[in-house]
Formats: C-alpha cells, structure tokens, sequence
C-alpha cells in the first residue's frame, strides 16, 4: 500500500522560502509515476503546483513557476518542495500525491495517492 | 489556461436521491482526460473518477462518471450518508486545473 506523507515547518515569516518533504512508503520514486504537490487555502478550492517524473523532470503550474522548485531524494525516498519569497497569499493546506502516468504520451494524469496535507502559515 | 466550471455550488438532497453534478470546461478537454474527487472535512481528497469515466479502484458503482469535449457529469445512483461532501473536478489534458467544487449537503 502506497502511503505518503508530509512534513515541514508551520509557519514561514513573509519573503522566506517555504520548504516541505513528502516520504513515501510502500514504492520506490525512483521506480516510476510522477510525484506532485497541491495546495488548498482554507475553506477554498485546490490549486496544483507541480509535479516531477520519476526521471527528475519537472513540470510547475504557470502561475507559480518562477517561485516553485521540486526535487527527488531518491535515497531518502522522498521528494520536496520549495516555494520562495512567501506572502500571506501563499498560505494554505500543502499536500503532496502520487500521479499516474499517460501511457501514450507519458505525460502526467490523476493524482491517484495523497497525503494527509500539512498546513503552513505565512506570517511573521 | 483551461477553466473548469462546476455546477451547482451546492446540491442539497437527501439520502437515496440521486446526484447529478455538473464540470464544464472553457476548451475541449483532449482525450477525456478529466477527474473526479471527493473531499471530507479535514482530509485528503479522495480519485472516484479518472478518464471521465474509470471508477478508480475501491470505489463503489453508484458513482459513475460521463462526458467529453467540454461537458462532464458525475451521477451517484443512489445517495449514501457518506458521500455528502465537496466534489472537485480536475482536467489534466493541458496542464492541471481544479474546477471550484461542489457541495453536496444532506437536505
């Protein structure tokens, strides 16, 4: 059984940079499927982030792009997130999923996987 | 950027009625690649349908997903106690884009 799950500080001061990790169990990441994050502010709706294959390429909501950087730790089994220059705005239940895999074009699909979420404040 | 519109905000029925939720796209979504989520308070969204219309494992057959193009519906047959909750679409065609989500409430 496939299990993910999130850790990080939270709470982040306005302008730092927001960092969580996502360990999986019960598969290796370096196996295949793509790993993703998505966010949800409270009581809203959800926004995707970004996602990263199995092979380290990565592919990041417009939106956020120039913020956002995912990585795989392929040793530790975990991938991470990082989101600069933090504003209240960014606020919100992180979590962080596991996507199948278009078997066509290899591109990413649903999000089949979840973790629990963790919830980080901006704010000083 | 595809938007996902979804209709109605919220549905108020009761248990044994059936549901029809609505998840229109602002483009054709290619290949039907589009999503169906359930959500409870305090957890994690939970996959009910993927492909438009692919039960994902685990979950029971009153759910049933239909659609193409730009028109996607969610239909739970017979309504249960515990499928009140939030109901998200998601279209990973051309990037990935959540609609809003609807509320399903007891009546």
């Amino acid at each position: 059984q496939v299990q993910l799950q999130e850790s990080g500080p939270g709470l982040v001061k306005p302008s730092e940079t927001l960092s969580l990790t996502c360990a999986v169990s019960g598969y290796s990441i370096s196996s295949g499927y793509y790993w993703g994050w998505i966010r949800q502010p409270p009581g809203k709706g959800l926004e995707w982030i970004g996602s990263i294959y199995y092979n380290g390429s990565t592919y990041y909501n417009p939106s956020l792009k120039s913020r956002v950087t995912i990585s795989l730790d392929t040793s530790k089994n975990h991938f991470s997130l990082r989101l600069n220059s933090v504003t209240a705005a960014d606020t919100a239940f992180y979590y962080c999923a596991r996507q199948e895999v278009d078997f066509d074009t290899s591109g990413p699909e649903e999000f089949d996987y979840w973790g629990q979420g963790t919830l980080v404040t901006v704010s000083s | 950027e595809i938007v996902l519109t979804q209709s109605p905000g919220t549905l108020s029925l009761s248990p044994g009625e059936r549901a029809t939720l609505s998840c229109r796209a602002s483009q054709s979504v290619s290949s039907s690649y589009l999503a169906w989520y359930q959500q409870k308070p305090g957890q994690a969204p939970r996959l009910l349908i993927y492909g438009a219309s692919n039960r994902a494992t685990g979950i029971p057959d009153r759910f049933s997903g239909s659609g193409s193009g730009t028109d996607f519906t969610l239909t739970i047959s017979r309504l249960e106690p515990e499928d009140f909750a939030v109901y998200y679409c998601q279209q990973y065609g051309s990037s990935h884009t959540f609609g809003q989500g609807t509320k399903l409430e007891i009546k």
